[in-house]
């Protein structure tokens, strides 16, 4: 039992490049998340999906597209890539068919934009 | 949506003595409270959680407290040890499963 895992860990990319980074759970939840993390801001909600197909806005959206083909898995894009996105992104997933329960963390990657 | 307010933004404490960190939320409908470790280089991991129809959970040394009417909750951590150096984040999450994260707080135990 991996958990949630990410690819890749790290990467650096021009100005204007695109990438998509993987997000993979085997834990069978129902829900993924995409966060990027800068100093002393916390974690920001990028984009979330509540099951497979489905796909929402976070708190800070714009420049990521995201897309959930299957239950297990998380894309996050970025097309066109600035250096105010360099970041550490987390994925998330958490499960509960009643309530709100406990997000489990990937283990990051670390974005580089110049 | 929810706006989560976090205090100190650092702390620092010497080994065996409390540490305490508080929150703050907007919304009065958020109803769960999860706290969240993350050692440097680390993924954040969830260390204890509250949910609104309770005032108060305890795990060990660390215990979180809530006030609905004021809304604020807190975590508390007793006899510090070096291995509680890290920074804390708390969080607060309505029915649609967004969580808010506050912004942080770096402890560092002293020796």
């Amino acid at each position: 039992n991996a958990g949630v895992t990410q690819t890749p860990k790290f990467r650096v990319l021009k100005t204007g490049q695109s990438m998509t980074l993987l997000c993979a759970q085997d834990m069978n939840h129902e829900y993924m998340y995409w966060y990027r993390q800068d100093p002393g801001m916390g974690l920001r909600l990028i984009h979330y999906s509540v099951g497979e197909g489905t796909t929402a806005k976070g708190e800070v959206p714009d420049g990521y597209n995201v897309s959930r083909l299957k239950k297990q898995n998380f894309l996050l894009g970025l097309e066109s890539a600035a250096p105010s996105q360099t970041s550490v992104y987390f994925c998330a997933s958490s499960y509960s068919e009643r309530e709100v329960d406990e997000q489990y963390f990937g283990p990051g990657t670390r974005l580089t934009v110049t | 949506g929810e706006n989560v307010e976090q205090h100190p933004s650092t702390l620092s404490v010497q080994e065996g003595d409390s540490a305490v960190i508080k929150c703050t939320y907007s919304d009065s409908a958020s109803n769960y409270f999860p706290w969240y470790k993350q050692e440097l280089g680390k993924r954040p991991q969830l260390i204890i959680d509250i949910r609104s129809n309770v005032g108060e959970k305890k795990d060990q040394r660390i215990a979180v407290t809530l006030n609905k009417t004021a809304k604020h909750f807190s975590l508390h951590i007793t006899e510090t040890q070096p291995e509680d150096s890290a920074v804390y984040f708390c969080a607060a999450i309505l029915n649609d499963y967004k969580l808010s994260f506050g912004a942080g707080t770096t402890v560092t135990v002293r020796a």
